[in-house]
């Protein structure tokens, strides 16, 4: 597509229950990250993928968070068990490969999750 | 650990005023600084840089980096309401493709 695309863009979800956020990259873009935005906070590392590599999962802030990324195209970042504290932007954002491209990244509009 | 740090958090100014945005960072294995404008919700690129020194420039925005004394610089000229924005710095490592954000600046350019 155009742009990376997000959905959903809004999600309101109730304490404890599962939530599925997904990201549809820019195609041909090799990376894809997620990242977390609190309120008022710069954006949370979470997990990357490249092409076929292990992906990188070192922020994840707890095992209650995974993501997967199916035939190297779209993510999805799910949060099982869902917590206050899991409220919050979540961006999706893709990069061209090549290292010339390293830097630049593409974003998403995000998934606005609140949990009540 | 890793610090990007970001300074004012926040500022309000008047249309045709020039505002300076400062990035401070403490990172291993420094690659290049990159600054982002967020609207609404999407970051956008503004620039990268990786060279001390030079200047880099984009209509009424400049941004220069410092790589002795750990800082960047951001500068909106003559600025417009649509400037207002959240500016949001990051730093790339060398060995790895993670951005680090710094929390932002928050401009608003009243009329």
């Amino acid at each position: 597509g155009a742009g990376v695309s997000q959905s959903p863009s809004n999600k309101v979800t109730e304490k404890g229950k599962d939530v599925e956020l997904r990201c549809d990259p820019i195609s041909g873009h090799t990376a894809l990250y997620w990242y977390r935005q609190s309120l008022g906070q710069g954006l949370e590392f979470l997990i990357y993928f490249q092409g076929n590599s292990a992906p990188d999962k070192s922020g994840l802030p707890s095992d209650r968070f995974s993501a997967e990324r199916t035939g190297g195209s779209v993510s999805t970042l799910t949060i099982q068990r869902t917590q206050q504290e899991d409220s919050a932007v979540y961006l999706c954002a893709s990069r061209r490969p090549g290292q010339g491209a390293r830097g630049e990244l593409f974003f998403g509009e995000g998934s606005r999750l609140t949990v009540l | 650990e890793d610090k990007v740090v970001q300074s004012p958090l926040s500022l309000v100014v008047h249309e045709g005023d020039t505002v300076t945005l400062n990035c401070s960072y403490e990172v291993t294995n420094f690659r290049s600084l990159l600054w982002y404008k967020q609207e609404k919700k999407a970051p956008t690129f503004l620039f990268m840089l990786t060279s001390s020194g030079i200047e880099k420039k984009s209509g009424r925005l400049s941004s220069i980096l410092d790589k002795k004394e750990l800082f960047s610089i951001l500068n909106i000229t003559a600025t417009q309401t649509g400037d207002s924005a959240v500016y949001l710095c990051a730093v790339e490592h060398l060995d790895d493709y993670k951005l680090s954000f710094g929390a932002g600046t928050t401009v608003t350019v009243r009329a």
